[in-house]
């Protein structure tokens, strides 16, 4: 069982409608990131987060450090919000990232 | 200033060729690091620096050396290419301090190895 996982691993939703991507882990962490890869390959940061809940335009990331369980949210979606989402934990043991497999997300106008 | 450059975008190599590929940053980061992404898998590390002259090895390193001789720099080669090494590679900052800054990701080279 991997480390960190994510759910789903693939998601299409009509645009405007509101989207969450989850991420589950099993090891003790510091913070966790969550990372936006287009689909040309580059890797933007998003959010990192140690607790609670982070606002940014139409997205929104929480964290529940006591169920180990951080959610990725889109409001009103868009085409342009189509990529892959990537979760990565920073372990307490250490300051290496460990990342889920990522969720691919296609928004259909 | 251009963030994290990776060259080549690109490459075919034949089995048992050597290459390098080259990272470099500008934005005077400490830590810099080597990750591979593969399909079905996230991204894995391959190796890390914490400093020039600062080098250690991460979840997948064998097959791959490193170097840090800079603080902008930090080349990965492989010394004798294998198909099992054909992946995205992905080279990353991040500022000095705290392992919870936020990480710089290059636009990646793309490995064929035949």
């Amino acid at each position: 069982k991997n480390e960190v996982e994510q759910s789903p691993q693939n998601l299409t939703a009509q645009e405007g409608e509101f989207i969450t991507i989850n991420c589950s882990y099993s090891v003790g962490i510091s913070a966790l990131h969550w990372l936006q890869q287009h689909p040309g390959g580059g890797i933007v940061s998003l959010f990192m987060l140690s607790s609670g809940k982070k606002k940014h335009g139409r997205l929104i990331a929480t964290i529940n450090i006591q169920e180990k369980h951080s959610s990725l949210h889109i409001t009103a979606s868009h085409p342009r919000d189509s990529a892959v989402y990537i979760c990565a934990v920073v372990r307490t043991s250490g300051s290496r990232l460990t990342f889920g497999e990522g969720t691919q997300l296609t928004v259909n106008p | 200033n251009a963030g994290v450059t990776q060259t080549p975008k690109f490459q075919v190599l034949k089995t048992g060729q050597s290459m390098t590929l080259q990272c470099a940053q500008d934005m005077n980061h400490e830590y810099m690091s080597w990750y591979r992404q593969d399909p079905g898998m996230g991204l894995r590390l391959i190796h890390y620096s914490v400093g020039a002259g600062i080098t250690d090895q991460g979840e997948v390193p064998n097959g791959y050396n490193v170097s840090r001789s800079t603080t902008e720099d930090f080349p990965l080669r492989l010394l004798s290419a294998a198909p099992s090494q054909t992946s995205v590679y992905f080279c990353a900052t991040r500022k000095p301090g705290s392992s919870q800054e936020t990480q710089y990701f290059g636009p990646g080279t793309r490995l064929l190895v035949l």
